[in-house]
C-alpha cells in the first residue's frame, strides 16, 4: 500500500525557523515533492528530492534520506505570508503521485 | 500564474443535475489529472491521462465520467452526484508520466452538492 504520514498542524514565530517532516512508504519511488497550498487556493510547487541530501532554494530546504523513507521541508525567516499548509508528495509505481494529509502551518507574529 | 484554469470555480449542483467541469492546460504537458480534495482528508488522484488515453482509473464511482478530447483539455462530466462528492476539485498537468518534472495545479472548482 502507500502511506505518506506528516503532522497535522505546526505553530511557529515571524523569524523563525520550522522543520516540516514527512514519512513515506510507497510502492515505488520516482522523487519527492513539497507544495504549498494557500487555504482556497491550488497547491503551489516549492521543491523534488530524487536523491539524498539537501537542495536549498532560497528560504526553503528540502532533505531527503530515501533509505529512511524521511524527508523534511525547512522553513527559515518565517514570514505571515508562510502561513498555509504543505503537501509531501512522491511519485510512486506508476508514475503517479501519492499526496500526504498535508501540515497546516501557523506563523505568528 | 495561468499555466492551467479550470472553469467553473464554483458550482452548485442538485443530485439529478447532469454538469461539466473544464479544465485546459498552456504548458505543452502530455499528461493530465483529476484530483478530489475533502477537507481534513489527502488529495485524491481520480484518474490520469497521458496523451489522451487514459492510464489510470482510481476505482472512481461511474457518477464520474472523465473525458480527453486533446492533450490541452480534460473534462469530467458529473450526474447524479451525492452530497458527499462536494469537495474541491483539482486539474493538474505535467510534462509527462515518464517524464521529470511537478505537477502543476489549476485553481480547482468548489463543487457543492445539495
Amino acid at each position: 500500500g502507500q502511506n505518506i504520514d506528516q503532522p497535522t498542524e505546526m505553530t511557529a514565530t515571524e523569524g523563525a525557523i520550522v522543520q516540516i517532516n514527512c514519512t513515506y512508504q510507497t510502492s515505488g519511488f520516482n522523487g519527492l515533492f513539497w507544495y504549498q497550498q494557500h487555504a482556497g487556493e491550488a497547491p503551489t510547487f516549492l521543491s523534488y528530492n530524487v536523491l539524498d541530501g539537501l537542495e536549498e532554494k532560497g528560504r526553503f530546504s528540502s532533505f531527503l534520506s530515501r533509505s529512511k523513507g524521511y524527508s523534511y521541508l525547512l522553513l527559515k525567516e518565517l514570514q505571515m505570508k508562510d502561513s498555509a499548509s504543505y503537501l509531501c508528495a512522491v511519485k510512486a509505481e506508476g508514475q503517479n503521485f501519492v499526496f500526504g494529509p498535508g501540515t497546516r502551518l501557523s506563523v505568528l507574529p | 500564474e495561468t499555466g492551467v484554469t479550470q472553469t467553473p470555480r464554483h458550482l452548485v449542483m442538485g443530485m439529478t443535475n447532469k454538469k461539466s467541469l473544464k479544465c485546459e492546460q498552456h504548458l505543452g504537458h502530455n499528461a493530465m489529472y483529476w484530483y478530489k480534495q475533502s477537507a481534513k482528508k489527502p488529495l485524491e488522484l481520480m484518474f490520469v491521462y497521458s496523451l489522451e488515453e487514459r492510464v489510470e482509473n482510481n476505482s472512481v464511482p461511474s457518477r464520474f465520467s472523465p473525458e480527453c478530447p486533446n492533450s490541452s483539455h480534460l473534462f469530467l462530466h458529473l450526474h447524479t452526484l451525492q452530497p458527499e462528492d462536494s469537495a474541491l476539485y483539482l486539474c493538474a498537468s505535467s510534462p509527462g508520466l515518464a517524464v521529470r518534472g511537478t505537477q502543476y495545479f489549476g485553481p480547482g472548482t468548489r463543487l457543492t452538492v445539495l
